[in-house]
């Protein structure tokens, strides 16, 4: 059983720029779920995707936008960086339906804007 | 609004000690309270969840007691050992299809050998 894989692992970009982070989901999960973990803060929930139309947003600007995939991969987009957008961003997979809703997160990607 | 309040911030114990954290939330709706456990460089890992319906859980050295009344839940780490050194975060969602979890600002936890 593969776990979470999320690439690139760092990542360092200029203000005003645009980035793709890629998730690839847990083998037998359908659902993936974005979060944004600040330094020294506990995650921050962006979106969810499930048959591949967002499920369910968390209090996130538009210039965040996401893509789920048939495979059930994912793909997290951020437009006109900030540098307030500098954080770990964690990709989640579980199944719907199962019964401890347990997510598996990965390694994350490391973000710095600068 | 932080709606899930964990405490406290750092913990410094011996091995074969008791590690206690503490979260309160202020949602009634939340209905799963899971403890996930960070170790640097990587995601989150769930370690034991709650529901409403009981008041404690336990999972070998790790317990999660629940206070439905007073909005409260706490994790308890017995015979605390050096390789539980991580940063621990409490969590809570409400039923429905996003499953959305709200976390707390989680617990540097040190165990000293």
């Amino acid at each position: 059983e593969t776990g979470v894989t999320q690439s690139p692992t760092h990542l360092i970009k200029t203000r005003g720029q645009q980035v793709t982070l890629r998730c690839s989901s847990q083998s037998g999960h359908n659902t993936v779920s974005w979060y944004q973990q600040a330094l020294g803060q506990g995650p921050q929930f962006i979106f969810q995707y499930y048959r591949e139309e967002e499920n369910g947003r968390g209090n996130f600007p538009p210039r965040f936008s996401g893509l789920q995939f048939p495979n059930y991969s994912s793909e997290l987009n951020v437009n006109a960086l900030e540098l307030d957008d500098s954080a770990l961003y964690l990709c989640a997979s579980s199944s719907r339906g199962q019964a401890n809703y347990g997510y598996t997160f990965g390694s994350g990607t490391r973000l710095t804007v600068v | 609004q932080q709606q899930v309040k964990q405490s406290p911030q750092s913990l410094i114990v011996q091995k074969g000690g008791i590690s206690i954290i503490n979260c309160a939330y202020e949602n009634t709706a939340f209905d799963y309270f899971p403890w996930y456990q960070q170790f640097p460089g990587k995601g989150p890992a769930l370690l034991i969840a709650i529901r409403p319906d009981v008041s404690e859980k336990k999972e070998g050295r790790f317990t999660i007691s629940f206070n439905k009344s007073a909005k409260q839940f706490s994790l308890h780490i017995m015979d605390s050992q050096p390789g539980d050194s991580a940063t621990y975060f409490c969590a809570a969602s409400r039923d429905g299809s996003a499953r959305q979890l709200t976390f707390g600002s989680g617990t540097q936890l040190t165990v000293l050998p």
